[in-house]
């Protein structure tokens, strides 16, 4: 298994500023995603970010408004930038364990981001 | 384009009963079908996963059957509990070593006692 662990666990932000979510894994994974969860909707895959390589983007999510690092195998961040009020959602991140059940995903409690 | 339906936003069930969520899916032709429970406030947790070729899986009091003519997937809680109340989402992935989910919106069970 795997214990993951957000910072902020949430935050309230002005229109227009660009706000950091850090994800931290209590052991390496080679396989972290970032999702997004709007009110009374269901999860929606943002990026997926492994060590050593750029992030992948599903359709609809650029680089340069959720910009993801990858800088070791436990820690990952994803910044959401120039933010509207379209962009409050619970954003959650996710690994995949090396020797675990295959494609079980571990998920973090989310970071809760209300833009004004 | 690739749609995943789960009956009903709200499942009210009496405790003691067995509680049975539905996960319907279209234009998709999954490897395997994941369960997640998923709190207030928290991440979701995974459940129970079920290949394509696999018709039915059990772990406790939890048992998933997955139809892939019907394209469906239910999941069934027996003996119910107040405890069990939460959001159930379903998830589909494409084929393994492809490990990204689609995930349906979910069903919000609460096991009345």
């Amino acid at each position: 298994s795997a214990v993951i662990s957000q910072k902020p666990s949430r935050d309230i932000c002005q229109r227009g500023t660009s706000l950091t979510i850090q994800c931290q894994v209590d052991s390496q994974v080679t396989m972290m995603f970032w999702y997004r969860q709007q009110p009374g909707q269901s999860l929606t895959l943002i990026a997926t970010a492994n060590q050593g390589s750029e992030a992948t983007y599903e359709s609809g999510f650029v680089i340069d408004k959720f910009p993801i690092s990858r800088p070791n195998l436990t820690f990952s961040t994803l910044t959401v930038s120039n933010m509207s009020p379209e962009d409050s959602s619970i954003y959650l991140c996710s690994v995949e364990v090396d020797s675990g059940t295959p494609n079980e995903q571990f998920f973090g409690p989310g970071t809760r981001l209300t833009v004004l | 384009s690739q749609k995943i339906e789960q009956n009903s936003e709200a499942l009210n069930i009496q405790e003691g009963k067995t509680a049975t969520l539905t996960c319907n899916y279209t234009n998709y032709s999954p490897a395997y079908l994941q369960w997640y429970r998923q709190d207030p406030g928290r991440g979701p947790v995974f459940l129970l996963l079920i290949r394509e070729n696999e018709k039915e899986k059990r772990k406790e009091r939890l048992k998933v059957t997955f139809d892939t003519t019907l394209k469906q997937s239910l999941f069934h809680i027996t003996a119910s509990q107040p405890a069990d109340s939460a959001t159930y989402l379903c998830a589909l992935g494409a084929n393994f070593g492809n490990e990204k989910l689609t995930f349906g919106t979910g069903t919000r069970l609460t096991i009345i006692p």
